[in-house]
């Protein structure tokens, strides 16, 4: 079945030590996102990738960095991890144009100890 | 910036009944999308059902259907029939409507739903 993977789906880290979490799939859509979800809070888009284009939200931290090497990987790196940043990382896909279903992984847990 | 409000933090209802989950908003165009999307416990959230401003109708879906009120800036979520699979959380959100871009999109703090025998 087409879908959005996400490994892992834990993750600990230990604080300052960098990680980087992927997300992949299978529905050769144009768009990635990654959002950040707290516990008991709504998800917070980070950024999104249109084809090749990285999209940065305005809010989100110089810490996080993004890349997407092909149509199907992306990955969200976290340079200097601080205890704030455990959360749950959602990857989700879309076709290109506004409006469009989005398709999510099963998220990546991370824990900074 | 677009905002979008759920406030009902949990909600219960029994297996067979009907119930139905608030959501306003607030954004100052006229073209946008909305959605209801379910997060179960544990697994990846996934579209319920989406509504496209422009249009009039409210959209359904099986025993899922919306009430969108557009001038009231209002977009509940109803859920007939009630079955135990349907306890997750379920997060409101708000697309953009712009030619050309992704599809961009501002969620609510979420409801959740428990389904009791």
């Amino acid at each position: 079945d087409a879908m959005v993977i996400q490994n892992p789906r834990y993750q600990v880290t230990q604080f300052g030590k960098p990680v980087t979490l992927s997300c992949s799939q299978t529905l050769n859509h144009n768009v990635m996102y990654w959002y950040q979800q707290k516990s008991s809070q709504a998800p917070k888009l980070l950024f999104h990738y249109y084809d090749k284009d990285f999209n940065n939200e305005a809010d989100t931290p110089d810490n996080f960095q993004s890349r997407r090497p092909n149509t199907s990987f992306c990955f969200l790196d976290i340079r200097s991890p601080g205890l704030g940043d455990a959360a749950m990382y959602l990857c989700a896909t879309s076709g290109p144009w506004s409006g469009e279903t989005q398709y999510f992984g099963p998220g990546t847990r991370l824990l900074v100890l | 910036a677009q905002t979008v409000t759920q406030s009902q933090p949990e909600m219960s209802v029994q297996e067979a009944e009907t119930v139905t989950l608030s959501c306003t908003y607030d954004t100052s165009e006229s073209d946008y999308y909305l959605f209801w999307y379910k997060q179960p416990p544990s697994r990846q959230m996934i579209l319920v059902i989406r509504q496209e401003a422009y249009k009039q109708q409210n959209a359904t879906e099986n025993r899922f259907s919306v009430n969108f009120q557009k001038a009231a800036k209002s977009f509940s979520l109803k859920i007939s029939d009630s079955q135990l699979g349907d306890a997750a959380m379920y997060f409101c959100a708000y697309g953009e409507s712009f030619t050309g871009t992704a599809s961009k999109l501002t969620f609510g703090t979420g409801t959740r739903l428990q389904v009791t025998l």
